[in-house]
């Protein structure tokens, strides 16, 4: 079975460009959150799609947004991109089993702004 | 709103002695306390789960403990080697129209040979 999967895995942009990060979750897997990891620092959570609709989101700017596809995959677009964007962006799909769920992250995708 | 609170952040221990690393959440409703290892270069794993009405569950060297009553579940490492050393998360995950999981600030682990 594949596992949840990100591009690209490392991303260069410079101040006020904007970003696309894609991720595939693992098949049969509806839901997909998106964190921030941040160098040395823990995981934020951004987004939260499932069934193709927004669930919630986290404390970040309007600037970050995304969208989910009727396949469940996704995408994460960040608009004028600041320093400080710089991070690793996860990807998680979740699998129910038993009211329990499990997170399966994706390797992630380094962004730098410059 | 919910909120996940790790500690500490970092912990440094000798090879052989054990690791403990705390969290505490604050949404009642979570029923479901996974914890998740990341080593350095690599995406965060599940290593050992707990549901709210279980008090605590081992897995080898690995167990977790679970006071529902004061928000607190706890990770203890026993034994702990070179391996062990990465980065650990905390989660608590509850149901509010879909399954919503809250991570902890995370625990950077040192295990000195």
């Amino acid at each position: 079975e594949a596992g949840v999967t990100q591009s690209p895995t490392h991303l260069i942009k410079t101040r006020g460009q904007q970003a696309t990060l894609r991720c595939s979750p693992i098949s049969g897997h509806t839901s997909v959150y998106w964190y921030q990891q941040a160098l040395g620092l823990g995981l934020q959570f951004l987004l939260w799609y499932d069934e193709g609709e927004e669930r919630n989101r986290g404390n970040f700017p309007p600037r970050f947004s995304g969208r989910q596809f009727p396949n469940y995959s996704s995408e994460l677009n960040v608009n004028a991109l600041e320093l400080e964007d710089s991070a690793l962006y996860l990807c998680a799909s979740l699998a129910r089993r038993d009211g329990d769920t499990e997170a399966f992250f994706g390797q992630g995708t380094r962004l730098t702004v410059v | 709103g919910e909120n996940v609170e790790q500690h500490p952040s970092t912990l440094s221990v000798q090879e052989g002695d054990s690791a403990v690393i705390k969290c505490t959440y604050s949404d009642s409703a979570s029923n479901y306390f996974p914890w998740y290892k990341q080593e350095l270069g690599k995406r965060p794993q599940l290593i050992i789960d707990i549901r709210s009405n279980v008090g605590e569950k081992k897995d080898q060297r690995i167990a977790v403990t679970l006071n529902k009553t004061a928000k607190h579940f706890s990770l203890h490492i026993t034994e702990t080697q070179p391996e062990d050393s990465a980065v650990y998360f905390c989660a608590a995950t509850f149901y509010t129209g879909g399954f919503k999981t809250i991570f902890g600030a995370g625990t950077r682990l040192f295990v000195k040979a």
